[in-house]
């Protein structure tokens, strides 16, 4: 079975651009979640969407966005991009949801911003 | 707010000796809980879960841990670590009724040879 995919690897931006990265769950699964990964803030939750519905969000600005397809595919979007948002952002898919089953993540999307 | 405590940020040991890295949650009532590990160059990867029964719960590779309701706690441990286990632990939690997970902010173990 294959894993699950994030596109792409890498992205070098400039502030003030906007970028989209795209997920590939696991097949089956309906849950999608995204995190946040820096050194200094460990993995911060962003979103989580469930067959094509938003079910739970985090304390992420609405410059952050995101959303799912009907075959479970998400994209997450960042708008305005600022220094800060250099990170490695990561996709995660579950059967039943982020909290009622294990997540299965993705190698991430090293987003740079200069 | 709901957190997830980890209180070593980076934990040094030579092979063979015993591990036990902390992790404290601040919920009341049902909470499902979660190691996660993440080896150098490597995605995350479940290393054992709880959601009930038996509070002790054995995870891959010789790693269990144990839930502890009065303490808040979920401590993983590990009898006799390898230079394998070098990598980056997690711990996460989520309550049953808030169904969002939430990560520790993670424990660095480096395994000396």
């Amino acid at each position: 079975k294959a894993g699950v995919t994030q596109t792409p690897r890498y992205l070098i931006k400039t502030r003030g651009q906007q970028v989209t990265l795209s997920c590939s769950p696991i097949s089956g699964h309906r849950s999608v979640s995204w995190y946040q990964q820096t050194p200094g803030q460990g993995l911060q939750f962003l979103f989580e969407y469930f067959s094509e519905t938003q079910r739970n969000k985090g304390n992420f600005p609405g410059r952050f966005s995101g959303r799912q397809f009907s075959n479970s595919r998400s994209e997450m979007n960042v708008s305005t991009l600022e220094l800060g948002d250099s990170a490695l952002y990561l996709c995660a898919s579950s059967l039943r949801g982020q909290g009622e089953s294990p997540l299965h993540f993705g190698n991430g999307t090293r987003l740079t911003v200069t | 707010a709901q957190s997830v405590s980890q209180h070593n940020h980076h934990v040094i040991l030579s092979e063979a000796a015993s591990l036990e890295l902390g992790c404290n949650y601040s919920y009341g009532g049902t909470v499902n809980l979660f190691w996660y590990v993440q080896y150098p160059g490597q995605h995350l990867q479940l290393l054992l879960k709880y959601f009930s029964g038996d509070p002790l719960v054995k995870g891959i590779k010789g790693f269990e841990a144990e839930f502890i309701k009065s303490k808040f706690s979920f401590n993983l441990r590990k009898p006799s670590v390898q230079w394998s286990d070098t990598a980056e632990y997690f711990c996460a939690a989520t309550s049953g009724s808030a169904r969002q997970l939430t990560f520790g902010s993670g424990t660095q173990l480096t395994v000396l040879p």
